[in-house]
């Protein structure tokens, strides 16, 4: 079955510093998604990718999707206290298959320091 | 886009009852799942909400325990049954959208 491994399990950065999440499977991903979380919350949604070298940004956040499609890096720029939370990758269960279900990786927690 | 809402937020609830989680959608989706997140660890998917007819269950979690009803296209609910301070866990409605896969703000319980 497919597992997902994000690095680092926690970060702690200054405010204004660049930051990178990855997320590496065990299998090629036909589909991952980036969620945020805060603590004792529900997910909200940051990006889907696809393609193998897509990349997708939304405000200062970037994620890419490496060619080979079993790495993901999410790199956040200049970031702020607003940008913390929990961060987690997503995939497919069924790996090619569109199914809707999800698996994950095991978070990363981001704490930026004012 | 999708957007849902789960009742109740949150809750503290006594060990043996039974307490049931409502999700409600903002529009008609084929697909509706219900995933549970233990302290401290990432979302596992209990099942898929079928409409019509019985949910889909993942390895691990049983009917008996988790009884879902899914009455229509945009509402689910999650019963969680004869709970133990086991089951304090955030639990998740999704939906899949599009290409989207949405979550909602989690139910948060803690039993005592």
């Amino acid at each position: 079955s497919q597992e997902l491994e994000q690095s680092p399990q926690s970060l702690i950065v200054q405010e204004g510093k660049n930051l990178t999440i990855n997320c590496t499977s065990s299998k090629t991903l036909y589909g991952l998604y980036w969620y945020k979380q805060k603590y004792g919350e529900g997910l909200i949604f940051l990006m889907m990718l696809q393609k193998g070298g897509e990349e997708k940004s939304h405000e200062k956040i970037t994620a890419k999707l490496d060619e080979k499609k079993q790495q993901s890096s999410l790199h956040i720029t200049a970031s702020q206290p607003s940008h913390a939370g929990i961060y987690l990758c997503g995939a497919d269960q069924h790996g090619s298959s569109n199914t809707g279900k999800l698996i994950f990786g095991q978070g990363t927690t981001l704490q930026v320091k004012p | 886009s999708a957007v849902i809402s789960q009742k109740p937020s949150r809750d503290i609830c006594q060990r043996g009852t039974s307490l049931t989680i409502q999700c409600q959608v903002d529009s008609q989706v084929t697909m509706m799942f219900w995933y549970r997140q233990q302290p401290g660890q990432s979302l596992t998917l209990i099942a898929t909400a079928n409409q019509g007819s019985e949910a889909t269950y993942e390895s691990g979690f049983v009917i008996d325990k988790f009884p879902i009803s899914r009455p229509n296209l945009t509402f689910s609910t999650l019963t969680v049954s004869n709970m133990s301070p086991e089951d304090s866990s955030i639990y998740l409605c999704s939906v899949s959208s599009g290409d989207t896969i949405y979550f909602g703000e989690g139910s948060w319980l803690t039993v005592v």
